[in-house]
């Protein structure tokens, strides 16, 4: 079974400022995916970014990046200049290739913009 | 593209009633996965549905149960509710052609 870890329950950042989330897996596939997800108030799951594991360069979405480890199964996510929209909860996400969508959660990362 | 509902989006019911939540997909996706989101288990995926068809099945019991119609649409059925299975319910669709799923607003379940 694939594992998710998300070491950091909260985090706190400052408007326009640059913030990395971590988040660290185990897993003995190969191909495989990695998605970050942000659940704000509302409850609203709302995808971030994606990463395909076979591909080295990490993507990248507007003010949101991610630095992808492969050998290390670290995943992190960047959020640049940020906004007091970006409050939420954030949750990293494992899915295995070629097996249907089954998404592992980790327990995610409950962000704070300040003005 | 309308995005994926939920119907209803808040239910109450007591010990021992059972309960179904709707889950309506993205026009043309085929795929219907469900997921259990409570504080103290986080994001849990229940089961997945591929042109009607249980894919996936997560580590929940027996009592938790799915059906997809010819149209994509799902439905899951929790019989016998107990007071732990109170949560918020995900629905997530996907085309099955991306890896992406798209989650709808969720049905918040109250078990008294």
């Amino acid at each position: 079974a694939q594992t998710v870890t998300q070491s950091q329950p909260e985090m706190s950042v400052q408007e326009a400022e640059t913030v990395t989330l971590s988040c660290t897996y185990d897993t003995s596939e190969n191909n495989y995916y990695l998605f970050w997800y942000k659940q704000p108030p509302s409850r609203q799951m709302i995808l971030v970014i994606r990463q395909e594991a076979y591909k080295q360069q990490n993507a990248t979405e507007n003010r949101f990046s991610v630095n992808f480890q492969k050998a290390a199964k670290s995943f992190s996510l960047k959020i640049s200049d940020s906004q007091l929209g970006d409050t939420a909860m954030y949750f990293c996400a494992f899915m295995k290739h070629d097996s249907g969508y089954a998404l592992n959660f980790g327990k995610g990362t409950s962000l704070l913009v300040t003005p | 593209k309308a995005g994926v509902t939920q119907t209803p989006r808040y239910l109450i019911k007591t010990r021992g009633q059972q309960v179904t939540l709707s889950c309506s997909p993205i026009s043309g996706h085929r795929s219907v996965s469900w997921y259990q989101q409570t504080p103290g288990q986080g994001l849990q995926f229940l089961f997945e549905y591929f042109s009607e068809t249980q894919r996936n099945k997560g580590n929940f019991p027996g009592r938790f149960s799915g059906r997809q119609f010819s149209n994509s649409r799902s439905e899951m059925n929790v019989s016998t509710l107990e007071l732990g299975d109170s949560a918020l319910y995900l629905c997530a669709s996907s085309s099955g052609l991306t890896d992406t799923q798209y989650f709808g607003p969720g049905t918040r379940l109250t078990v008294l």
